[in-house]
């Protein structure tokens, strides 16, 4: 069946730090990937995605490479900001977009 | 529009009463989620609609679950005789039907079952 393993958290990092949180995948066929990033206070939201293997996807300075051959999404910052401060979820969806199956979540605190 | 909302935000109630969450997607979404969540894990999938149909059901969902989405705009999770184990929050999300559509959330229905 179709699962997502995520890093562990917490994380803490200190401003600037390069960022990494580890996501690999098992699926069936041809899944598009997703990690959602949920601020404090607030709900789920997309922060981005990849639809085959070798796309990548990027917003607000983050970027994951879909990457087949590892069956993996690892996300990554080159210099994080305390706003980035937040619990980022790995997620991936069958090719119809049926079920989307999400990680347990990593929680990341950054300090100034 | 304002994106996805969900009524009420908070509920708490005894065990064995019956329970009723609204979901209102994205107007233009024909794809409505309800996923359940508890502390300290990601969204569980629960069902799903496509228009009125529901589509899926998960093994999670038991038969005192029922989702229904009579027009194919808002839907309604109902939960009866509920138990304490049914304490979480309820989220909503809606999409667009392609494949690879990210899903829009909803803040969430929090249950507390005493």
């Amino acid at each position: 069946g179709n699962s997502v393993t995520q890093m562990e958290g917490p994380v803490t990092l200190s401003e600037e730090a390069f960022l990494t949180i580890n996501c690999t995948y098992t699926a069936t066929g041809y899944p598009s990937l997703f990690w959602y990033v949920q601020y404090p206070g607030e709900g789920l939201q997309l922060l981005l995605k990849a639809t085959k293997a070798d796309d990548k996807g990027s917003n607000k300075g983050f970027e994951a490479t879909y990457r087949k051959e590892t069956t993996s999404f690892h996300l990554e910052k080159g210099s994080v900001q305390v706003s980035d401060s937040a619990v980022y979820f790995c997620a991936l969806s069958d090719r119809g977009g049926n079920q989307f199956y999400f990680g347990t979540g990593t929680s990341l605190t950054v300090i100034p | 529009d304002t994106g996805v909302s969900q009524d009420p935000r908070h509920k708490i109630t005894k065990r064995g009463q019956n329970v009723t969450f609204r979901c209102d997607p994205i107007s233009e979404h024909n794809r409505l989620y309800w996923y359940r969540q508890t502390l300290g894990q990601g969204p569980e999938f629960l069902t799903y609609f496509q228009n009125e149909a529901q589509l899926e059901k998960s093994r999670l969902l038991s038969d005192r679950f029922s989702a229904e989405r009579p027009k194919g705009s808002f839907s309604t999770l109902e939960i009866q005789r509920t138990e304490q184990g049914d304490s979480a929050m309820y989220l909503c999300a809606s999409s667009l039907e392609t494949g690879g559509a990210e899903q829009y959330f909803g803040p969430g229905t929090r249950l507390t079952v005493t």
